[in-house]
């Protein structure tokens, strides 16, 4: 069971540039998170998912995009980089109603940098 | 806007002392409590939760109070080990319709050998 894992660890990117942040989790869980968390900041919800071909936004979701076409896994799109989105990046899962968040398993998370 | 706060950015602690981690909360229809622990390069970690009908909640060497009356969290841990050093959040849950999850700022937890 390797839980939630995310790929890649770290990443530069230019501004304009585009990428995919990847999830998977082998737990079977229904729900599926991502945040992200700045300096010395808590975490803000970019975009949930409650089950394959559903997905809702966060607190902060502009300049982002998700897709879940399977439980397992939930992309992050990122489409045109900027600098504000330098940011540490957490995939989350979870098997019960969101919020609950003792069951929520996070990723290792992935460390981006817009320059 | 309604926001969780921390009182201190940073707590340094002797080996074996008790440390006490404080969180103020503006949201009092806030029903929910939860502390993270997150070490360096890790995702966060449960710590320990607490409901709003409650005002206090004990776990293994960590205590979670709870003070409705001025909103105010505090984690409590007892004799602090070199593996309690983390960055600690906590967040406030209103499940209600339109739930919502915020996270505090973060307090970094320095253990003294």
């Amino acid at each position: 069971n390797a839980g939630v894992t995310q790929t890649p660890k770290f990443r530069i990117l230019k501004i304009g540039q585009s990428m995919t942040l990847q999830c998977t989790q082998d737990m079977n869980h229904n729900y599926m998170y991502w945040y992200r968390q700045d300096p010395g900041m808590g975490l803000k919800l970019i975009y949930y998912s409650v089950g394959a071909g559903i997905t809702d936004k966060g607190e902060v979701p502009n300049g982002y995009n998700v897709s879940r076409s399977t439980t397992e896994d939930f992309p992050l799109r990122l489409e045109l980089a900027a600098p504000s989105q330098t940011s540490v990046y957490f995939c989350a899962s979870s098997s019960e109603r969101r919020l609950v968040s003792d069951t929520q398993y996070f990723g290792p998370g992935t460390r981006l940098t817009v320059l | 806007g309604e926001n969780v706060g921390l009182h201190l950015p940073t707590l340094s602690v002797q080996e074996g002392d008790n440390s006490i981690i404080n969180c103020a909360y503006s949201n009092s229809a806030s029903d929910y409590f939860i502390w993270y622990k997150q070490e360096s390069g890790k995702g966060p970690q449960f710590i320990i939760d607490i409901r709003s009908n409650m005002d206090k909640r004990q776990g293994q060497r960590v205590t979670v109070l709870l003070n409705k009356t001025v909103k105010h969290l505090s984690l409590q841990i007892a004799a602090t080990q070199p593996g309690d050093s983390a960055v600690y959040f906590c967040a406030e849950i209103y499940t209600g319709a339109n739930s919502k999850l915020t996270f505090g700022k973060g307090i970094t937890l320095s253990v003294r050998p």
